[in-house]
């Protein structure tokens, strides 16, 4: 079974413009998150996503939005980059049905702002 | 203060060393913890979950104390392959959560 896809792998942007990066979750997994990780630190909880609907939110502007579609996909946006938006985006996905269900994480976007 | 906070880093230790790894949560109301592992440029990977009881899994142990707010992961026997960046991550809210990951604490084993 393939794991979590996220696509594309790498971009690159320049300030003030617009990204969508893609997700598709484990098959049967219901709820995806978002994640932002710069180089040094931890992932930084940007959303997560249950049948569809947004269950939770990190601390990010509302530059940052995301959606979850029918076939529990799901896409983040982000308006207007700035050169602190560099970072790797992480998503992953999970069955959440019951409390304490782990996390699994596709490879991640490589966003660069010039 | 951050809401997960881990023991700063990197820890050198030679092979067959037993290291431990400590984390703090400021939020009494977190739910679930694990540790996961990330390697260079990777996404971060299960390790395990903990649980109140304490829980092994091989070489691996993790440990939880709620009154303390304190999480702990206890590595024997290191190997040069558990070198990696071990995150420590608190799962808050029910019906919808907000996933909190420590900073990470770097381990080099070393030959």
């Amino acid at each position: 079974d393939a794991g979590v896809t996220q696509s594309p792998t790498h971009l690159i942007k320049t300030r003030g413009q617009q990204v969508t990066l893609r997700c598709s979750p484990i098959s049967g997994h219901k709820s995806v998150s978002w994640y932002q990780q710069v180089l040094g630190q931890g992932p930084q909880f940007i959303f997560q996503y249950y049948e569809k609907e947004e269950r939770g939110r990190g601390n990010f502007p509302d530059r940052f939005s995301a959606r979850q579609f029918p076939n529990y996909s799901s896409e983040l946006n982000v308006n207007a980059l700035l050169l602190g938006d560099s970072a790797l985006y992480l998503c992953a996905s999970s069955s959440r049905d019951s409390h304490n269900q782990p996390q699994h994480f596709g490879d991640g976007t490589r966003l660069s702002i010039l | 203060r951050k809401e997960v906070e881990q023991d700063p880093g990197p820890f050198n230790v030679p092979e067959g060393a037993t290291v431990a790894f400590n984390c703090t949560y400021s939020n009494s109301a977190s739910q679930s913890f694990f540790w996961y592992r990330q390697d260079c440029r990777k996404e971060p990977k299960l390790l395990m979950s903990v649980y109140s009881s304490g829980n092994e899994d091989g070489r691996f142990t993790a440990q939880l104390n709620r009154a303390s707010q304190y999480i702990s992961l206890l590595i024997r026997d290191s190997k040069l392959s558990d070198s990696a960046t071990y995150l420590c991550v608190v799962e808050q809210g029910s019906g919808g959560f907000k996933t909190i990951f420590g900073a990470g604490t770097r381990l080099f084993v070393k030959a």
